[in-house]
């Protein structure tokens, strides 16, 4: 399985301050169709899953343009450019490459 | 607008099998060629993906529940089904339904229920 690994696994921001979280996958996530499979999602407080980022850097229909996703092979970051406090709850990157898909351990996003 | 709803026992005791059912509106299961997959989350840890079932019927299950895990469809219903044999205390999980929406070339886990708390006790 490929292991995902987060990081940090809690952030404490400020509202209006940027956010910048990491994941790393433990193999290549690069397709050979040019795509790299990495997802993100945001768990807000007693909610499901919701997808924020996918295929690495696509914002999904409803998202705001403060979020935005970057991808290499192994390394992605999600960057959030001006914390709200509705963006508060738990962070995950999901690898979509095979299955079984893998989940990293999430981050929290708190507000100061 | 698509909708995922997941319904089974919040109970079941250790060594029984836990079976969910999914329901879901909005669009046809069986057509679309997207997957329909069982997505759980024990409190307070990280989120395990069970497995899915495309709309054609072939299944792909985690190899660590494989053993334990059916994953079917019922299309005169529009739902999907999950059956978990032989639990334990280690079951007691959330349990969302998820689709994964087949866009160009990949599918993107795009919906998701609300999620069902099963709890596993004598």
């Amino acid at each position: 399985d490929i292991v995902m690994t987060q990081s940090p696994r809690s952030l404490p921001v400020t509202p209006g301050e940027p956010a910048s979280i990491s994941c790393r996958s433990s193999q290549s996530l690069l397709y050979t169709d040019g795509n790299t499979y990495l997802d993100w999602y945001l768990q807000k407080p007693g909610q499901s899953p919701q997808l924020l980022i996918y295929v690495g850097s696509n914002r999904a229909s409803g998202v705001p343009d403060r979020f935005s996703g970057s991808a290499s092979g192994t390394d992605f970051t999600l960057k959030i450019s001006r914390v709200e406090a509705e963006d508060v709850g738990i962070y995950y990157c999901m690898q979509a490459l095979q299955t079984p898909r893998t989940f990293g351990q999430g981050t929290k996003l708190e507000i100061k | 607008q698509v909708q995922l709803q997941a319904s089974g026992p919040g109970l079941v005791k250790p060594s029984q099998t836990l079976s969910l059912t999914c329901s879901v509106s909005g669009v046809s299961i069986s057509s679309g060629g997207d997957f329909w997959s069982w997505i759980r989350q024990p409190a307070g840890k990280g989120v395990e993906w069970i497995g899915r079932i495309h709309g054609s019927g072939s299944t792909t299950y985690n190899p660590s529940l494989e053993s334990r895990v059916t994953i079917s469809l019922d299309t005169s219903k529009n739902q999907f089904s999950l059956s978990l044999s032989s639990v334990t205390a280690a079951d007691t999980a959330v349990y969302y339904c998820v689709r994964e929406l087949h866009s160009n070339t990949y599918y993107v886990s795009s919906d998701w229920g609300q999620g069902t708390l099963v709890t596993v006790s004598s």
